[in-house]
Parts: structure tokens; C-alpha cells; sequence
């Protein structure tokens, strides 16, 4: 079964960096993700997509203090020079034919 | 820019039926998979149901399969969600996304959400 798992909940400075993680259930480390933002009382909008070997493609305008990494079955949103607009919530998303996956999402405050 | 707007959300008793609708512009709306996702108050994204570019393919969550049914007109660039026997566990934002590829990917745009409240 896939399975994304994030923590609930983040915190960090304003000006800060902060990196966000979402883990691929056991076997399935092979699977590319995305990352989706929701500000509040907003839709999503896609961040990024992040492959298993790291690489990542942003969405169109998404600042360049938004990046992806990998390691391994973990999938990592980096934001850093946190700003207040940063406080959301992240969401991760895998997809195959037929299914669409995502985390339980991870609430960013910006102290 | 691709955009996406839903309608038809509002107010449907137990059991009711409601149609939403979600208009595409800006992209070629018959070479993309779309999708509607739900996110019930206070809670996080969950993915309803899935129909290929070309329409020939549907996949439903099995918390909607045999409720929900999914359709588009690629003639008007609409997507379409059919919902039926409404349950308050329904309750929820429903989002339209359009899909990376005819049939599969991840969403990019979204739309802004129509509300759908199932109460009596």
C-alpha cells in the first residue's frame, strides 16, 4: 500500500530556513513526489515535483528560496528566508494510473 | 496560463444529488487527465476521482465508487462530478486539477474550490 507519511506540524523564524519532509511507505522509494502549498482559506498550488534522485521542477513563479531534494524514501521541501506568506500548509502527492496519494500535510508556522 | 473554476457547489440534504462543474481555459483541454479532490473542514487533500484526457478511463476512490461519477466535454473544456446518495461525510471543498499528462501526473493547476455542505 502507498503511503505518505509528513509530521503534522513545523516552526521556524522569519528569515530562517526550514526543511519539510515526506516519506514514501516501505519499497516504494523509487516514486517521484510533489509538493503543494495552501495558504489559508486558499486552494492548493503546486511547488515543485521532486524525482528519487534529487532533481525537482518548480512550478511557473514559485521563488527560487523553494527547493527539492531526496534521500533515499524521503522527499524534502527546503524554504529558506522564510517569510511570512510561508506560513501554510505543504501537502505531498504521488500518483500512478488510477491513484492519486497524498500526505497528511504539514502546518509551517513562521515564528 | 491554465485556469480552472468550479461551480455548483451548496447546500444538499442526506441522500441528495448535486452536479459540479469545473471550466478549463488556457491549455488543450482534451490532452490532460483531470481530476476532482475534497478537503472536508479542517482537514487534508483527498482524492475523489480521476478521468483521462480522452474520457475513456475513470477511477473513483472507494469512498465515492457507486456515488460519484466523473465526465467531461472536451467540445466545452468542462469537467464534470456527479454526486449522488450524499452523505454528511461529503461535506467538503471539492477542487478540480487538471493532470501532467492524458493520463496520469501530478496537479497542476488547481482551481479554488466549491463548497458542498450535506445536511438536513
Amino acid at each position: 500500500q502507498l503511503v505518505l507519511t509528513q509530521s503534522p506540524s513545523a516552526s521556524a523564524s522569519l528569515g530562517a530556513s526550514v526543511k519539510l519532509t515526506c516519506t514514501l511507505s516501505s519499497g516504494l522509494s523509487n516514486y517521484a513526489i510533489a509538493w503543494h502549498q495552501q495558504q489559508p482559506e486558499k486552494g492548493p498550488r503546486y511547488l515543485m515535483k521532486v524525482n528519487s534522485d534529487g532533481s525537482h521542477t518548480k512550478g511557473d513563479g514559485i521563488p527560487d528560496r523553494f527547493s527539492g531534494s531526496s534521500s533515499g524514501a524521503e522527499r524534502y521541501l527546503s524554504i529558506s528566508s522564510l517569510q511570512s506568506e510561508d506560513e501554510a500548509d505543504y501537502y505531498c502527492q504521488t500518483w500512478g494510473t488510477g491513484f492519486q496519494v497524498f500526505g497528511g500535510g504539514t502546518k509551517l508556522t513562521v515564528l | 496560463e491554465a485556469q480552472l473554476l468550479e461551480f455548483g457547489g451548496g447546500l444538499v440534504q442526506p441522500g441528495g444529488s448535486l452536479r459540479l462543474s469545473c471550466a478549463a481555459s488556457g491549455f488543450t483541454f482534451s490532452n490532460y487527465a483531470m481530476s476532482w479532490v475534497r478537503q472536508a473542514p479542517g482537514k487534508g487533500l483527498e482524492w475523489v476521482s480521476t478521468i483521462s484526457g480522452s474520457g475513456d478511463s475513470t477511477y473513483y476512490a472507494d469512498s465515492v465508487k457507486g456515488r460519484f461519477t466523473i465526465s467531461r466535454d472536451n467540445s466545452k473544456n468542462t469537467l464534470y462530478l456527479q454526486m449522488s446518495s450524499l452523505r454528511a461525510e461529503d461535506t467538503a471543498t471539492y477542487y478540480c486539477a487538471k493532470e501532467k499528462t492524458a493520463t496520469t501526473g501530478w496537479f497542476d493547476p488547481w482551481g479554488r474550490g466549491t463548497l458542498v455542505t450535506v445536511s438536513s
